[in-house]
């Protein structure tokens, strides 16, 4: 497609159940950056890719949160044991160099109930 | 001290009147700066971004970079009630993996 694409847009689930998150970027854009923005925090950068691999972890909050990237393409971002706390809009970027602009999805917005 | 600050706002303009939005950054090795436009509910769009010091501008848009005094600032001309939006500054520090690290955003009200 043309942009960064997210699914789903939204998502309900009750605390304690696990959710998985996807993103498909630009085509051919080899760097992909989850990011995460609630109200109190902005928005916080989680989690990079470059090809499959993921040489920047260190914004994910905890070891409930992972992430995976096949083929170079499709990222997914799941949560385990959701908490109140996730709440949040899910944001997914992509750019063909790493120091280039980045290209945000439309998100996905989290609600834990 | 936060790595990137912006004045939260709400910074009011009157139509037609020049807006001028301030951030500061605590990295000095930061090497790349961005501005995004983010409306209600909706994701950040990219609107200008700047590498060198000086001046950048597009259109309506003029970025200003002052790596000496970690300081990078984004002019709106002529603002117009569509401009209305919260505007996030962007830098990525010197760690090379591309991450950006944001402001909280300053709230633009443009007055008709």
């Amino acid at each position: 497609g043309a942009g960064v694409s997210q699914s789903p847009s939204n998502k309900v689930t009750e605390k304690g159940k696990d959710v998985e998150l996807r993103c498909d970027p630009i085509s051919g854009h080899t760097a992909l950056y989850w990011y995460r923005q609630s109200l109190g925090q902005g928005l916080e950068f989680l989690i990079y890719f470059q090809g499959n691999s993921a040489p920047d972890k260190s914004g994910l909050p905890s070891d409930r949160f992972s992430a995976e990237r096949t083929g170079g393409s499709v990222s997914t971002l799941t949560i385990q044991r959701t908490q109140q706390e996730d709440s949040a809009v899910y944001l997914c970027a992509s750019t063909g160099v790493s120091n280039q602009p980045q290209h945000f999805g439309d998100g996905t917005r989290l609600s834990i109930l | 001290q936060k790595e990137v600050e912006q004045n939260s706002g709400p910074l009011s303009v009157p139509e037609g009147a020049i807006a001028s939005l301030n951030c500061t950054y605590s990295d000095r090795g930061s090497q790349s700066f961005f501005w995004y436009r983010q409306y209600s509910g909706k994701s950040p769009e990219l609107i200008m971004f700047i590498y060198s010091n000086g001046d950048k501008e597009d259109g309506r848009f003029t970025a200003q970079l002052n790596k000496a005094s970690q300081y990078v600032s984004l002019l709106i001309r002529d603002s117009q009630p569509s401009d209305s939006a919260t505007y996030l500054c962007a830098v990525q520090p010197s760690s090379n993996t591309g991450k950006l690290i944001f402001g909280q955003g300053t709230t633009l009200q443009v007055k008709p």
